[in-house]
């Protein structure tokens, strides 16, 4: 079955820099990626998703691009702000039921 | 709209002792997922219903059993809880289509087995 790896684990950078999460997956056939932020005692929250036909996606200081020849893909925060700091989740899953597989998560800390 | 809710929020129980978990959406979804999150390991699927009357197992679904009677709810159930079961479970849902369609969380229930 399909496995996804996250990296890193932990992230620290100061307020304005950018962060950068990386994730790796399995199964060829996954064709679409969410992340979800998820602050202290919260629910897990889509804050952007790609498609396997599109390489980059942007909303504002966030982005996400995706590398199908490697089979990972990874999220981008730029100018960084306290309140990015949460636990991020990178996901996969195919078309048909959608059980999305987790990868671990990254604690993204900023510090002003 | 309240879109999925859980109840209970906090739940703690002892060894062997059984609880349902009830899972409830407003947004006419078909697709509804449990899921269980530990510490450093992410969220994991435990079983997933897409309609009424239909249930199946996800990564671990040992030692619970589902039920999605209805379609806006499913309910997640422990027969004999165990220590290993102590986490944070989420409720999911989505609707269908030609392409994968985001998932909407509940607030998630807390649960301690002693």
């Amino acid at each position: 079955g399909e496995n996804v790896e996250q990296h890193p684990s932990t992230l620290s950078v100061q307020e304005g820099d950018s962060a950068v999460i990386k994730c790796t997956y399995s199964d060829s056939a996954s064709n679409y990626f969410p992340w979800y932020k998820q602050e202290l005692g919260k629910r897990p929250q889509l804050i952007i998703d790609i498609r396997s036909n599109v390489g980059e996606k942007k909303d504002q200081r966030i982005a996400v691009t995706l590398n199908k020849t490697a089979k990972h893909f990874s999220l981008h925060i730029t100018e960084t702000q306290p309140e990015d700091s949460a636990v991020y989740f990178c996901a996969a899953s195919k078309t048909g039921f959608q059980k999305l597989v987790f990868g671990t998560g990254t604690r993204l800390l900023v510090s002003p | 709209n309240a879109g999925v809710t859980q109840t209970p929020k906090f739940r703690v129980l002892k060894t062997g002792q059984s609880m349902t978990l009830l899972c409830a959406q407003d947004m006419n979804h078909e697709y509804m997922y449990w899921y269980r999150q530990d510490p450093g390991m992410g969220l994991r699927l435990i079983h997933y219903s897409v309609g009424e009357g239909t249930t199946a197992k996800g990564e671990v679904p040992d030692g619970y059993n589902v039920s999605r009677l209805k379609k806006q709810n499913f309910l997640l159930g422990l027969e004999s809880a165990a220590p290993s079961q102590t986490s944070v479970y989420f409720c999911a849902s989505t609707t269908t289509g030609a392409l994968n369609q985001p998932q909407h969380f509940g607030d998630g229930t807390r649960l301690s087995i002693l």
